[in-house]
Parts: C-alpha cells; sequence; structure tokens
C-alpha cells in the first residue's frame, strides 16, 4: 500500500536558518503530494501541493519539489521564523482526485530566536 | 463562512461510556472525512464519505460508527469507549484535493 516516510523530530533552529525536512514516499501510479501545517492546538492546513512530477508547489516562503526519479517531496525554507513552530505532515494522495490522504508521521519544529 | 466546526473541544469519558462527536462544514463539499491523531502516530483515518448516504471504512474503524444523512454534517459515533481511544479527532472535509481540517476534539477515556 501506499506510504510516506518523513524525517524524524523534533527539529530545533534558530532564526534565519535554512529549513529542510525530508519525505519521500511509496505508491503506484501518478500521486500528488501535500505539506500540511499544524500549528499549537489547531487542525491541519495546507501548505503546499503538487501533482505531477517536477512540480514546485510553493508558499509562504516554503517550497517543495515533486521528484519522482527519487519519490521524494522535501519541504525548504531559506530563512525560518518563529513563528514557523509548528507540526509539519507530508502526505499523498492517489491521483485520481480527492482520495483518501495517506500521512507521514509528522516533524515538529521549534525555532528560537 | 465558517469552514469545518467540531463539537465539543475537550470530553472526558469513564469506559464504557457512549458520545457523539459532532462535524459540520459550511462549503458544500461531497468529501467527509474523520482521522484520530495519536501522539508521535500521525494521523488515522477512521472512516470517510464521498456524499449524503455514503460511507466506507478507513484505516481503523473498529469501536465507531458514522452516519451522513446531510452534506454538512458528519458525526462520529463512540458505542462503549475504551483507553485506547484516549486521542485527539479530527474531522475534514475536501475539494479539489484539499482537504480542510476542522480544530479538533480532545478525548480521554479513563
Amino acid at each position: 500500500g501506499d506510504s510516506v516516510t518523513q524525517m524524524e523530530g523534533p527539529v530545533t533552529l534558530s532564526e534565519e536558518a535554512f529549513l529542510t525536512i525530508n519525505c519521500t514516499y511509496t505508491a503506484t501510479g501518478y500521486p500528488s503530494l501535500f505539506w500540511y501545517v499544524q500549528y499549537p492546538g489547531e487542525g491541519l492546513q495546507l501548505l503546499l501541493k503538487a501533482t505531477k512530477a517536477d512540480d514546485k508547489g510553493s508558499n509562504k516562503g516554503f517550497e517543495a519539489t515533486y521528484r519522482k526519479e527519487t519519490t521524494s517531496f522535501h519541504l525548504e525554507k531559506g530563512s525560518v521564523q518563529v513563528s514557523d513552530s509548528a507540526v509539519y505532515f507530508c502526505a499523498l494522495s492517489p491521483d485520481f482526485g480527492n482520495e483518501k490522504l495517506t500521512f507521514g508521521t509528522g516533524t515538529r519544529l521549534t525555532i528560537i530566536p | 463562512n465558517a469552514g469545518v466546526t467540531q463539537t465539543p473541544k475537550f470530553r472526558i469519558l469513564k469506559i464504557g461510556q457512549s458520545m457523539t462527536l459532532q462535524c459540520t462544514q459550511d462549503m458544500n463539499h461531497n468529501y467527509m472525512y474523520w482521522y484520530r491523531q495519536d501522539p508521535g502516530m500521525g494521523l488515522k483515518l477512521i472512516y470517510y464519505s464521498v456524499g449524503a448516504g455514503i460511507t466506507d471504512k478507513g484505516e481503523v474503524p473498529n469501536g465507531y460508527n458514522v452516519s451522513r444523512s446531510t452534506t454538512e454534517d458528519f458525526p462520529l459515533r463512540l458505542e462503549l469507549a475504551a483507553p485506547s481511544q484516549t486521542s485527539v479527532y479530527f474531522c475534514a472535509s475536501a475539494e479539489y484535493n484539499e482537504q480542510f481540517f476542522g480544530p479538533g476534539t480532545r478525548l480521554t477515556v479513563l
């Protein structure tokens, strides 16, 4: 079955540091890939997505590129802020619309001033 | 738009009690989902629905039931609560591959 493997956390960085959170997946066909963010005490929010190979999703300074050859969708940000502290989830869905999402276990990110 | 709303926010149950977690969305989405989130385990799908009157099991349906009589509402029923059902429960609705999540219900079974 489909699966998503995420970088183990927690991750602690200083403000303005470069961020990478690794995500790899196993799926048949051509899945869509997502990053969701969960701020403390809230539900998940979609951060960015990519629906086909070599697509780059971006939002709020975060980027991730859909790499089919390495089955990866790593999340990056050039300069993190304290407000980026949250839990980040990588997820995939099959390539035929609103099907069930398969989530990674999440990576807790803490940014210290 | 209120988006996806869930009630209650917190609840403590005794073993063997029952309860219903409410979920309502005002975006007219056909797809709705219930997840549970255990610490360090990510989200697990309990049940989902592709439209009013249609529901199906997800990855961890045992001990739960759902119904979908309207597009807006998708309640989750816990019968005979067990300590293993202590978790945070999230409801979501979806359109065009994007899921919208409610704020969650934190449930403790003692």
